[in-house]
């Protein structure tokens, strides 16, 4: 039972490089989001998808691109990193509204 | 807009000591609230729940109620282990249609040290 499984655990990135975080469920939850955390600030939304094809801002979406072409994936794009984009990130997903919300294990990234 | 005030941290406790963790919250409504723990280099894992005022959500020891009247869901632990030194964090949920009821509202997060 994989449940949300989220790609790299740990990235260095140099300061101007794109990435993508990779996010994939297998609960066939219609509901996906990114969060980051940073110390002292608890975690903060950055986007969200409430199904394939539909995504929407959160808290902190500056600096971010999400698409949602599949249901089971939700990859968060990085489109020029800045060393304020050192955080950890977490995947979120949730069958529906009123359900548990499941989460990653995290990726670690540091942008040097 | 909805916001949730945990006690500021850290928190050093001796092995069997007693554990409350204070969390308030700001919200419309009967949001639903969630305490996660975060163990050491691990994700995020919910502890407990709670959907309704009165309710209360337990598990592996830990207790929290959902108290409208105070606003708060403070956590609760009769005997903390080594093992449970980690972050938590308080939550909520909004009672919302669509997308807003899927949405997290978290707090700083609060890491517990429990020494031997």
């Amino acid at each position: 039972n994989a449940g949300v499984t989220q790609t790299p655990k740990f990235q260095v990135l140099k300061t101007g490089q794109s990435m993508t975080l990779q996010c994939a469920q297998d609960m066939n939850h219609e509901y996906m989001s990114w969060y980051r955390q940073d110390p002292g600030m608890g975690l903060r939304l950055i986007h969200y998808s409430v199904g394939a094809g539909i995504t929407d801002q959160g808290e902190v979406p500056n600096g971010y691109n999400v698409s949602r072409s599949t249901t089971e994936d939700f990859p968060l794009r990085l489109l020029s990193a800045a060393p304020s984009q050192t955080s950890v990130y977490f995947c979120a997903s949730s069958y529906s509204a009123g359900n548990t919300i499941y989460f990653g294990e995290g990726s670690w990234l540091t942008v040097v | 807009g909805d916001s949730v005030t945990q006690m500021e941290g850290p928190v050093t406790l001796s092995e069997e000591a007693f554990l409350t963790i204070n969390c308030t919250y700001t919200a419309t409504g009967y949001p639903s609230l969630f305490w996660y723990v975060q163990y050491p280099g691990e994700g995020l894992q919910l502890l407990l729940k709670a959907t309704k005022a009165d309710d209360k959500g337990s598990n592996k020891g830990f207790e929290a109620t959902y108290r409208k009247e105070t606003t708060s869901f403070h956590l609760e632990k009769g005997s903390v282990q080594v093992s449970d030194s980690a972050v938590y964090f308080c939550a909520l949920r909004p009672l919302a249609r669509g997308a807003g009821s899927y949405q997290l509202t978290f707090g700083k997060g609060t890491k517990l040290s429990v020494i031997p």
